[in-house]
């Protein structure tokens, strides 16, 4: 298993300004996984982080907006940049690791942002 | 990774079983099927995972039938605490690294 402690819990931000999330796992794992949920909706994955190297981005999210970092295996941060309302969403970081007969995620409580 | 159908929502009372099913007419091979429970402001939680046939644990059962085109998440006798958001995901799993491609789910209520 693996505990996921992510911060700040909540944020309100002002227009073109930046936030950078916080997640720090219990555990040393190979890849790190950050998801944006906007409201009512799904997740999407936004990029998959491995320590020391870039990190890999899905389609649709692109480095300038969502820099991260992964400095170690049990760290890595997300910084959303230049913030517009559109931006105002959950953001989880997630983890898989293998437990007895099954691959289970485990997430972050997210990090609601809220961009005024 | 397999695309995955699933009701939009569903209605049940306390006490009774609650049957949601998933679609996922191209499953492959090498695929699992997971299925993750949301809260609201909490992260997905692992529930259930499965090849083929039936699963059982402590929370839920999944009913795979032979061709696995499609899945069946069993929740017995549900309470208002089992009021959340029903994720069913199909994808291969490799040892500790997959990505997890989320479908609209099925956002369960539960009343008395």
């Amino acid at each position: 298993s693996a505990v996921i402690s992510q911060k700040p819990s909540r944020d309100i931000c002002q227009r073109g300004t930046s936030l950078t999330i916080q997640c720090q796992v219990d555990s040393q794992v190979t890849m790190m996984f950050w998801y944006r949920q906007q409201p009512g909706q799904s997740l999407t994955l936004i990029a998959t982080a491995n320590q020391g190297s870039e990190a890999t981005y899905e389609s649709g999210f692109v480095i300038d907006k969502f820099p991260i970092s992964r400095p170690n295996l049990t760290f890595s941060t997300l910084t959303v940049s230049n913030m517009s309302p559109e931006d105002s969403s959950i953001y989880l970081c997630s983890v898989t690791t293998e437990g007895g007969m099954n691959t289970e995620a485990f997430f972050g409580q997210g990090t609601r942002l809220t961009v005024v | 990774l397999a695309k995955t159908t699933q009701p939009i929502s569903m209605d049940s009372y306390e006490g009774q079983e609650v049957n949601i099913t998933c679609s996922h007419n191209n499953i492959a091979t090498n695929d699992y099927i997971t299925w993750y429970q949301q809260f609201p402001s909490q992260g997905p939680r692992f529930i259930i995972q499965g090849y083929k046939t039936k699963v059982t644990n402590e929370v839920a059962s999944l009913f795979i039938p032979a061709d696995r085109k499609s899945s069946t998440l069993s929740l017995p006798r549900v309470s208002l605490s089992d009021t959340a958001v029903y994720y069913c995901l199909v994808g291969d799993i490799p040892g500790g690294g997959n990505k997890l491609t989320f479908g609209t789910g099925t956002q369960l209520k539960v009343e008395l």
